[in-house]
């Protein structure tokens, strides 16, 4: 079983939903990352959290630490939102990320 | 565009064969990481460096190996190519030694195909 696990693998949507992606982890973290991976290829962070929750323009994060369980979400979303979502966990020990293995998101106009 | 550079963008190579990937991190950034993107394993954490000394080590191969120099660029070489080494390799920079407190920007990758 992977340490960290995400859902949907795949999510399509109409442009307006609210969207979310779900990340469980199953060992102890310092910290919980929240990537964007473009169609090209390039990676962009989009939330560090360790405890509660953050709020970037659309783009909602929380983390339950007790229930080892973070979601991201999308309000209003956008064609440009299409995209590959990763979370990962940092066991605070030696810096060492582990990833889940990502939900492509496809918003359609 | 994130401040980190990364060369080649694309590099093709035969196995067996050795290459060197390169890293310029966001300017003031001290730590540097590695990480490698597969198909099917997605991303991988292979190494870490903060201000020229090795901090973290992941899922890195004996056959690879990495350095930072004293102007904070770092390399990654990568010998002895197998056709399951081919993947996208992404450095990542960072103000500080842990993921935990500060976020990490990543460059563009350089796509590494071995035939």
């Amino acid at each position: 079983k992977n340490e960290v696990e995400q859902s949907p693998q795949n999510l399509t949507a109409q442009e307006g939903e609210f969207i979310t992606i779900n990340c469980s982890y199953s060992v102890g973290i310092s910290a919980l990352h929240w990537l964007q991976q473009h169609p090209g290829g390039g990676i962009v962070s989009l939330f560090m959290l360790s405890s509660g929750k953050k709020k970037h323009g659309r783009l909602i994060a929380t983390i339950n630490i007790q229930e080892k369980h973070s979601s991201l979400h999308i309000t209003a979303s956008h064609p440009r939102d299409s995209a590959v979502y990763i979370c990962a966990v940092d066991r605070g020990s030696q810096g060492n990320l582990i990833f889940g293995k990502g939900t492509k998101l496809s918003v359609k106009p | 565009d994130s401040g980190v550079t990364q060369t080649p963008k694309h590099l093709i190579t035969a196995t067996g064969q050795r290459v060197t990937l390169r890293c310029s991190p966001r300017s003031g950034d001290l730590s540097v990481y590695w990480y490698q993107q597969s198909l099917d394993q997605g991303l991988q954490f292979l190494i870490q460096y903060y201000n020229g000394e090795e901090r973290a080590k992941g899922n890195i191969l004996e056959r690879f190996s990495a350095q930072q120099f004293p102007d904070l660029h770092s390399e990654l070489n990568l010998s002895s190519l197998e056709l399951g080494d081919s993947a996208l390799y992404f450095c990542a920079s960072s103000a500080l030694t842990s993921p935990t407190r500060a976020t990490q920007y990543f460059g563009p990758g350089t796509r590494l195909t071995v035939l």
